[in-house]
């Protein structure tokens, strides 16, 4: 198993454009989700998912969307790239059942200047 | 919802010597609390977890202990190595539940 997935490993955006950030899983996880991470702190989520078609908003959604049409697909849409969104993507994935932990991706780098 | 707070945010000891981390959680109905070490520009990995009906797991050097009533958890590692040096995050669930609540994390620097 590959795990959790996430393309691309870097990225530099200029003001105003927009991109997807991919995640992917291969566990066959109900369960995905968002997370940024700013240089020296913690996790925010953005947004999860507990199955394909269903997509909740988590603590900072504002600038993103997601979209879950597969299990295995979780793609994370910047519209109109502001500096603030600067950060380190994570993308997780958990089976949604039990005592378990998230898997995460190794992340994706994205500097908007 | 649920509210996790962990102390401190850094710390620094000399190899060989024992580090604690401790966390605390708001949500009674919490059952599941992983730990989690990243290392600097690398992703979040589980090292441990506990779940409630359970008061202590040992790993190896690292172990962590859950006190139910006071709503508290803490990572304990002993003979710390320089390559433990990483931030560790404590988190805390529902089991099947939608969310994991995270801490704010530990900066850990283990001196040579």
């Amino acid at each position: 198993n590959a795990g959790v997935t996430q393309t691309p490993k870097f990225r530099i955006l200029k003001i105003g454009q927009s991109m997807t950030l991919q995640c992917t899983q291969d566990m066959n996880h109900n369960y995905m989700y968002w997370y940024r991470q700013d240089p020296g702190m913690g996790l925010k989520l953005i947004y999860y998912s507990v199955g394909a078609g269903i997509t909740d908003k988590g603590e900072v959604p504002n600038g993103y969307n997601v979209s879950r049409s597969t299990t295995e697909d979780f793609p994370l849409r910047l519209e109109l790239a502001a500096p603030s969104q600067t950060s380190v993507y994570f993308c997780a994935s958990y089976k949604g059942a039990g005592d378990q932990p998230q898997h995460f991706g190794d992340g994706t780098r994205l500097s908007i200047l | 919802g649920e509210n996790v707070e962990q102390h401190p945010s850094t710390l620094s000891v000399q190899e060989g010597d024992s580090a604690v981390i401790k966390c605390t959680y708001s949500d009674s109905a919490s059952n599941y609390f992983p730990w989690y070490k990243q290392e600097l520009g690398k992703r979040p990995q589980l090292i441990i977890d506990i779940r409630s009906n359970v008061g202590e797991k040992k790993d190896q050097r690292i172990a962590v202990t859950l006190n139910k009533t006071a709503k508290h958890f803490s990572l304990h590692i002993t003979e710390t190595q320089p390559e433990d040096s990483a931030v560790y995050f404590c988190a805390a669930s529902r089991g099947g539940g939608n969310q994991f609540y995270f801490g704010t994390g530990t900066s850990l620097t283990v001196i040579p």
